[in-house]
């Protein structure tokens, strides 16, 4: 069965820090993968995809996340965290012929220090 | 600007009540879903409607019925509510083009 996994259920870093979101997921073949944010009381927010191609994809916020075909991975990165970003992060996949379905991490929330 | 929006926003019940979480959406996409929130678990998918015509189970389907009266409207019944359904509840669209999902703000359900 699909399965995508968020190893790190809290992570704290300093404002002004750089950020790495894990998520694994397990699927037989590339799926399409999404990175979502969740503000306090919000609903949520896309912050990139990936579909094939160039395995670096830029998103919004100055996020980028990475695509690890031989580690199953779409790493989120961002090189330096503002205080506005502590919220709860998803990783979500679609596999690619049920557009829509998106399985789900269990989530990973951001905590920013000042 | 094209929305996806979700009623009530928020509801307290009791167990055994009937309940229905109502979604609208603006957008013009055929395909509708609902998933629910619980914290550590992420969001998992209930029903699940392609068309008018097609609907899905989903992960979690149990306990719960969806009703997709037109294109743009998409419910979510609990037929007897029980206290594990508390959790947060959010309707989304699926842009085919650019195979991008499009979330309501949640419905926050508790069941006393």
């Amino acid at each position: 069965a699909q399965s995508v996994t968020q190893p790190d259920i809290h992570i704290t870093v300093s404002e002004g820090a750089s950020l790495e979101l894990r998520c694994n997921y397990s699927y037989g073949a590339t799926p399409y993968l999404f990175w979502y944010v969740q503000s306090p009381g919000q609903g949520l927010q896309l912050l990139l995809k990936y579909f094939s191609g160039d395995t670096l994809v830029q998103g919004i916020k100055g996020f980028e996340a990475e695509f690890k075909r031989s580690q199953s991975s779409f790493n989120l990165r961002k090189p330096s965290v503002h205080w506005s970003d502590a919220a709860e992060y998803f990783c979500a996949v679609s596999p690619y012929n049920q557009g829509g379905k998106l399985i789900f991490g269990q989530g990973t929330e951001l905590s920013v220090k000042p | 600007d094209a929305d996806v929006t979700q009623t009530p926003r928020n509801r307290i019940t009791k167990t055994g009540k009937r309940i229905m979480l109502e979604c609208s959406q603006t957008k013009g996409h055929d395909r509708m879903y609902w998933y629910r929130q619980d914290p550590g678990l992420g969001l998992r998918l209930i029903y699940y409607s392609f068309d008018v015509k097609d609907i899905n189970k989903g992960e979690i389907s149990d306990g719960y019925s969806v009703s997709r009266q037109a294109q743009a409207k998409f419910s979510l019944s609990l037929e007897s509510a029980i206290p594990n359904q508390t959790a947060l509840y959010f309707c989304a669209t699926w842009d085919r083009v650019k195979s991008e999902q499009f979330f309501g703000p949640g419905t926050r359900l508790t069941v006393l």
